[in-house]
């Protein structure tokens, strides 16, 4: 699976939009983008993936530069609960049921009032 | 609520006792997953089960002994612990076909070893 590599800590303003970077360099072309999150103490949650395309669901958007080594995750309108450690990971996508992650160190989102 | 469950939550022992971790999972999921997440550490796979079968352990020490009786169910047995185990323990489960492999964690048990 290919490396990433992201800031280890942001802070955003409650209200504003939280735009956290990854850059994948070495991605294969049929390597996925990812994105989870974990609040403090608490198991990582899936927030959105994609290949190539932007992608956007309830939770937030994702946008994958074209040249596809480098993504952004944003989340809108960041409130207090948005504040988690964020994790970028790049794989490919199981064939079968045993799709393992492997986690960075993540960046650390602080929403700040 | 992700549907995974683990008891206990919080769980402290002295290293020569014996305990178990357990995690249920009601999604109908076919793998699942133990991890562990040391202080300021990011998280690390120690095993996979797919099918009730053992397909990855990641160079666990082997007081760590993981159980996965059926698909819904994953233990995680602990014995002779030593204190730099304390951490969390996550426990996760995953389905073919369900957004690309997308693992669904539970809360953890957080270990404290003294």
């Amino acid at each position: 699976d290919a490396k990433t590599t992201q800031p280890p800590s942001m802070d955003c303003a409650e209200g504003r939009a939280a735009n956290l970077p990854c850059n994948h360099s070495t991605i294969s072309g049929n390597e996925y983008v990812y994105w989870y999150r974990q609040i403090h103490s608490q198991g990582p949650q899936y927030i959105i993936h994609g290949l190539k395309n932007n992608e956007t669901n309830e939770m937030a958007s994702l946008i994958i530069t074209e040249d596809r080594k480098s993504s952004t995750l944003i989340l809108p309108h960041a409130t207090l609960r948005d504040t988690a450690v964020y994790y970028c990971i790049v794989r490919v996508p199981p064939e079968s049921n045993t799709g393992k992650l492997i986690f960075g160190q993540g960046t650390t989102l602080q929403v700040k009032p | 609520e992700t549907g995974v469950t683990q008891t206990p939550r919080h769980l402290v022992m002295g290293m020569t006792n014996k305990k178990s971790l357990k995690c249920e999972q009601h999604l109908g999921h076919n793998a699942m997953y133990w991890y562990k997440q040391s202080a300021k550490k990011p998280l690390e796979l120690m095993f996979v089960y797919n099918f009730k079968e053992q397909t990855e352990n990641n160079s666990v020490p082997s007081r760590f002994s993981p159980e996965c009786p059926n698909s819904s169910h994953l233990f995680l047995h602990l014995h002779t612990l030593q204190p730099e185990d304390s951490a969390l323990y996550l426990c996760a489960s995953s389905q073919a076909g369900g957004r690309a492999g997308e693992l669904f964690f539970g809360e953890g048990s957080r270990l404290t070893v003294l």
